[in-house]
């Protein structure tokens, strides 16, 4: 079955410009997870939804990032005014249940900002 | 911020060798799993040892883990050069009660090279 996809693979942005990355988690899965994973270094967790509910936002780090999920599938990561220490790789996972269990990730989306 | 530190940072062996890595976390667990990224691919899970268990199979893999050391280790069996990836362990810390969504945080990665 379809894994879960993100869009787009790949993004430049200038600084100071706003970005939306796209997660597309796995149909019916209830969980879905935004991490950000610089070069050379493992994902770090942003931020937790359980179906549309947004439960933990505090690997968020700064006010510039936003996350929704509004209809409890399709998750948007929104970044305002893109710094160069933006520039990372964003992964997003889904699961298929509320409680801890193993997470299908998404390719990700290479953020570069300029 | 990392959970904890992996080692190697990176490993190099031949087809057929069995590698090795470890990890070492911080804090007390829900589970601990592994996974493994290729170039240009997302995450893909491995394997997930709960805190009362402390080794567990899968094909070639061996996962044993000691939660008095706060360490785990991965054991990858008769190599072969599509193993070749960097391996990350993460950890669930839970949440207050025992219960837990599922926030991992990962290590900083081995990056295997298995040589034909």
């Amino acid at each position: 079955g379809a894994g879960v996809s993100q869009s787009p693979r790949y993004k430049v942005a200038k600084r100071g410009q706003d970005v939306a990355l796209r997660c597309d988690p796995i149909s019916g899965h209830v969980s879905l997870f935004w991490y950000q994973q610089a070069l050379g270094q493992g994902p770090e967790f942003l931020t937790y939804f359980q179906n549309e509910a947004q439960l933990d936002k505090s690997g968020l780090p700064s006010d510039r990032f936003f996350a929704e999920r509004p209809e409890g599938s399709v998750s948007t990561l929104k970044i305002q005014r893109t710094q160069q220490e933006d520039s990372a790789v964003y992964l997003c996972a889904s699961s298929p249940r509320s409680r801890s269990y193993e997470q299908y990730f998404g390719p990700g989306t290479r953020l570069t900002v300029t | 911020s990392q959970q904890g530190e992996e080692d190697p940072q990176a490993l190099s062996i031949q087809e057929g060798e069995n590698a090795t890595m470890n990890c070492s976390y911080k804090t007390s667990i829900n589970n601990l799993q592994w996974y493994r990224q290729n170039s240009g691919r997302g995450l893909v899970h491995l394997i997930l040892i709960r805190s009362n268990e402390r080794e567990k199979h899968s094909g070639r893999l061996r996962v044993t883990l000691d939660t008095s050391k706060k360490s785990s280790s991965l054991l990858i069996t008769a190599s072969r050069a599509a193993d070749t990836a960097s391996y990350f362990c993460a950890t669930d810390a839970g949440l207050a009660g025992g219960t837990s969504y599922g926030k991992l945080t990962f290590g900083q990665g081995t990056i295997l090279t298995v040589h034909p």
